[in-house]
C-alpha cells in the first residue's frame, strides 16, 4: 500500500518563474492539504482540497494556488516566485469515511530552492 | 501562534524511557491532542492521538491530565531512531487540516 507520494523530490527555481508540484494521496484517501515548512520550522499549512474544491487556506497569497483531481491527486502552483518560497513543501492525505479518519498522513516532500 | 508550547530540546539516554511533556492550556472540548514526529527531511509522522483517557500503541503513550491542560508523550525504550523533532498539536479529529504547528522538541537520543 503506497502512502502519499510527491514530485519532484527537489528541484532548483530562480526568482520570478513559476513552479509546480505534485501529490498523490494514500489509497483510499481522498482529502489532500498543503504545507510549508522552512528550514528550522515547524510546517505552515497552506490549503486543503476536498472533492475538488479549495475548502480551507491558510495565509498564503493568491501567488499560491492548487487543483484536485478526480482521482484525489493534487497540484501545488506557485507562481513569481520569491527566495523566500524556499522551503520544503508537505503534501498530506485522510480518508473521510470509514476508521481514522483524523489522521493525517504526510508525504517526503518536495524541496524547491529559489535562487 | 500554535496552541500548544513544548521544550525547544531534551536528551535521553538510549534504552530509556524518554518523556516529552506539552502545554495546551486553551484546549477545547472537542479538541484531540495528537503528537507526530519528523525525523530529518523526511515528512511528519503521525504517533498518536487523544481526547481525554490515556492511549497507547505500538509506538508509544499519550498520558493526557484529567483537566486536560497538558500531556505527556511517553517512548518507553527510546532507540536512535528515536531521534527526531515531536510536535504536539491540538485540532478537531477528522475535520481540521489547518494544523498549526510550533517549533516541536528536537529529541537527542544519547548513546
Amino acid at each position: 500500500d503506497a502512502g502519499v507520494t510527491q514530485s519532484p523530490t527537489h528541484l532548483i527555481k530562480t526568482r520570478g518563474q513559476q513552479v509546480t508540484l505534485r501529490c498523490s494521496p494514500k489509497s483510499g484517501h481522498d482529502t489532500v492539504s498543503w504545507y510549508q515548512q522552512a528550514l528550522g520550522q515547524g510546517p505552515q499549512f497552506i490549503f486543503q482540497y476536498y472533492e475538488e474544491e479549495e475548502r480551507q487556506r491558510g495565509n498564503f497569497p493568491d501567488r499560491f494556488s492548487g487543483h484536485q483531481f478526480p482521482n484525489y491527486s493534487s497540484e501545488l502552483n506557485v507562481n513569481a516566485l520569491l527566495l523566500g518560497d524556499s522551503a520544503l513543501y508537505l503534501c498530506a492525505s485522510r480518508g473521510t469515511s470509514g476508521k481514522n479518519t483524523g489522521e493525517l498522513f504526510f508525504g517526503e516532500g518536495s524541496r524547491l530552492t529559489v535562487l | 501562534d500554535a496552541k500548544t508550547t513544548q521544550p525547544t530540546s531534551m536528551d535521553c539516554a538510549e534504552g530509556r524511557a524518554a518523556n516529552l511533556p506539552c502545554n495546551h492550556s486553551t484546549i477545547s472540548g472537542n479538541e484531540y491532542v495528537y503528537w507526530y514526529r519528523q525525523i530529518h527531511s523526511q515528512g511528519p509522522q503521525y504517533i498518536i492521538h487523544g481526547l481525554k483517557n490515556n492511549e497507547t500503541n505500538e509506538m508509544a503513550s499519550l498520558i493526557i491530565t484529567e483537566d486536560r491542560k497538558s500531556s505527556t508523550l511517553i517512548l518507553p525504550h527510546a532507540t536512535l531512531r528515536d531521534t527526531a523533532v515531536y510536535y504536539c498539536i491540538v485540532r478537531v479529529s477528522g475535520r481540521d487540516d489547518k494544523i498549526i504547528f510550533g517549533k516541536g522538541t528536537r529529541l537527542h537520543i544519547l548513546p
